[in-house]
């Protein structure tokens, strides 16, 4: 069955750094979101992604975030400059139609700590 | 922003009881509600999903129920497994938007042997 997949499974980072968290959607997926979760929290919407171009994102998704989808396979979460209160699970999801359902996946997450 | 909750932090079952997680959403304009299966270390999975102009579907041993009078969205779960616990979400989507989805605060379903 096909997978999203996303690296580092852990990513431990120091206040300030910059982190770029990496996803591979499934292949035909044409649609691509980050959401997050802080621990013990709700699952967040962060972004969405479509034809090379962020097509909405949340208040959460301040000028600190930006994504990329550098080439044909890759999408990318990029945090400038993180903050305490940046760590928490993200997740990356795709879908193929831009729609819900068993076609809207998502990856299993990397886990971001920062100290 | 939307608001999807849920009422029970944690719910215990007997191994081969029916479960019923509970939901309640805030728009009543949101046209579409999903169930999401959260196990320890990955992503949320795919339940079962329907439509505000339903108000009953039925999957492999679930079943969702939405009551849009009084906001609130349930799951059935027969014959409740091990293999079950997990934690479980809601989610919603805003009108005419199926981009993102409104997660609520999760039930953690402890099945017991």
């Amino acid at each position: 069955e096909p997978e999203v997949t996303q690296t580092p499974s852990h990513q431990v980072t120091q206040m300030g750094q910059e982190v770029i968290l990496r996803c591979v959607p499934i292949s035909n997926h044409l649609y691509f979101y980050w959401y997050r979760q802080i621990l013990g929290q709700k699952v967040e919407f962060l972004v969405s992604f479509y034809n090379n171009e962020i097509s909405e994102k949340s208040e959460i998704f301040d000028d600190q975030f930006s994504v990329e989808r550098p080439d044909g396979s890759n999408f990318t979460l990029k945090i400038r400059s993180t903050k305490l209160e940046d760590s928490a699970m993200y997740f990356c999801a795709s879908s193929q139609l831009g729609q819900g359902g068993e076609g809207y996946t998502f990856g299993s997450g990397t886990r971001l700590t920062v100290v | 922003g939307e608001s999807v909750g849920l009422h029970l932090p944690t719910l215990s079952v007997q191994e081969g009881d029916n479960s019923i997680i509970n939901c309640a959403y805030s728009n009543s304009a949101s046209d579409y509600f999903i169930w999401y299966k959260q196990e320890s270390g990955k992503g949320p999975q795919f339940i079962i999903d329907i439509r505000s102009n339903m108000d009953k579907r039925q999957g492999q041993r679930v079943t969702v129920l939405l009551n849009k009078t009084v906001k609130h969205l349930s799951l059935q779960i027969a014959a409740t497994q091990p293999g079950d616990s997990a934690v479980y979400f809601c989610a919603e989507t805003p009108p005419y938007n199926f981009n993102k989805f409104y997660f609520g605060s999760g039930t953690k379903l402890n099945v017991k042997p």
